[in-house]
């Protein structure tokens, strides 16, 4: 069956340093990938959106990789702020479009 | 556009009670999911629409679960009867087209008794 996996445990980096938070699946060949960001008592809100055929994505200070070979997204937040802390949530193309969640990782940027 | 609403944003009720949410996707949006977040499970889907008929329910844990959407701007997920492990978050999400991002409401947070 599909499975998606994220850090469970939370990443904990400085201010002003990168983080790189980790998405690895199997027994899946999705077409797209999505990142969503979820704070505390609110809805997961999107960020990027990679295809199977695009290797990297940038947006601003966030940068998506998507690596079908090791089935395997790293997304990274450059210049990291305390306002990055938060859950972020891995989104598989689940077919017949939905999309299939990550448990996701907590990220703390601390001052 | 006020994005996705949903209501009530807390219920708690007792086991056995019926229980109505509900959502307003954003005007325009053809596809509209309903989810349930818990700490164990993560975000699962558990139905969704597209132009107001029903794709997929095939994560709708029970039979005690229902979900309607009688018009493009309206829909409702019951649970009757209500069960404490029914306990979690439930979002409502919505979406423009196949593979777009999807936009999630702020979530109603149910607790049964």
């Amino acid at each position: 069956s599909q499975k998606i996996e994220q850090n469970s445990e939370a990443l904990n980096i400085q201010e002003g340093k990168t983080a790189t938070l980790t998405c690895n699946y199997t027994n899946y060949s999705p077409a797209y990938l999505q990142w969503y960001r979820q704070d505390p008592g609110r809805g997961p809100v999107f960020l990027l959106l990679i295809r199977e055929n695009e290797k990297e994505k940038r947006k601003e200070r966030l940068k998506v990789t998507f690596d079908t070979t090791l089935k395997q997204s790293l997304f990274h937040i450059t210049a990291s702020q305390p306002a990055d802390s938060a859950t972020y949530l891995c989104a598989l193309d689940g077919g017949y479009s939905t999309l299939t969640f990550g448990k996701g990782t907590m990220l703390l940027v601390s001052p | 556009d006020a994005g996705v609403i949903q209501s009530p944003r807390h219920e708690v009720t007792e086991m056995g009670q019926e229980v109505t949410l509900r959502c307003k996707p954003i005007s325009g949006h053809d596809y509209l999911f309903w989810y349930r977040q818990t700490m164990m499970r993560g975000l699962e889907l558990l139905i969704y629409f597209n132009n107001n008929v029903p794709i997929d329910d095939s994560g709708m844990p029970e039979d005690r679960f229902s979900a309607k959407m009688p018009n493009a701007s309206f829909s409702t997920l019951k649970i009757q009867p209500s069960e404490p492990r029914d306990s979690a978050v439930y979002f409502c999400a919505s979406s423009l087209v196949r593979e777009s991002e999807q936009f999630f409401g702020p979530g109603t947070r149910l607790t049964v008794l």
